[in-house]
């Protein structure tokens, strides 16, 4: 059982480039969301996905898309990368939407430097 | 949206136990408190959730006043493993699920 996957762990950027996080669950999970960590920071909720179907902006989406592609599967686009979007992402799942007693997933984190 | 407020740091010794408090003013009536654990270069991790009084797992233990506007993590008997960040959640219908801060954890032989 793999639970929350994500691709790639690693990747370079130019500044201007695009790229595409791949996220994907095992669990049957209905809510995904990403997250960004700088380093020393806490998590930040990108966008979420309460639902296949949905999405949803959260603290701080801009410079990022979102796509729920079916059940199992949401990436996160950067159209234009910028050096202010170093950081990890994290992608979780969770069986329920936030604030049903749902507990979060978490993957092992993608980390992306932009040069 | 509920906001929590956490102290930034705190340093224990091997075998002590270690309390976190957690501040959440404006939590509303729906509203679960979640503790999650996050080791360097790794996603956080579930500890516990609770809604009022006191909930007990195999880990750690989840203090709720009855006003409900804290929340208290204790870790029994702390070990160098336990060295970690530890973040307070309120999660609510339609909360966003965001992570303040976190407390960092630093046991100590």
């Amino acid at each position: 059982n793999a639970g929350v996957t994500q691709t790639p762990k690693f990747q370079v950027l130019k500044t201007g480039q695009s790229m595409t996080l791949q996220c994907a669950q095992d669990m049957n999970h209905n809510s995904m969301y990403w997250y960004r960590q700088d380093p020393g920071m806490g998590l930040r909720l990108i966008y979420y996905s309460a639902s296949e179907g949905t999405t949803d902006k959260g603290e701080v989406p801009n410079g990022y898309n979102v796509s729920r592609l079916n059940k199992r599967e949401f990436s996160l686009r950067l159209e234009s990368a910028a050096p202010s979007q170093t950081s990890v992402y994290f992608c979780a799942s969770s069986e329920r939407p936030g604030g049903l007693a749902g507990e979060l997933f978490f993957g092992e984190g993608s980390r992306l430097t932009v040069l | 949206l509920a906001k929590t407020t956490q102290p930034i740091s705190m340093d224990s010794y091997e075998g002590q136990e270690v309390n976190i408090t957690c501040s959440h003013n404006n939590i509303a009536t729906n509203d679960y408190i979640t503790w999650y654990q996050q080791f360097p270069s790794q996603g956080p991790r579930f500890i516990i959730q609770g809604y009022k009084t006191k909930v007990t797992n195999e880990v750690a233990s989840l203090f709720i006043p009855a006003d409900r506007k804290s929340s208290t993590l204790s870790l029994p008997r702390v070990s160098l493993s336990d060295t970690a960040v530890y973040y307070c959640l309120v999660e609510g219908a339609g909360n966003k699920l965001t992570f303040g801060g976190g407390t960092r954890v630093l046991v100590k032989p």
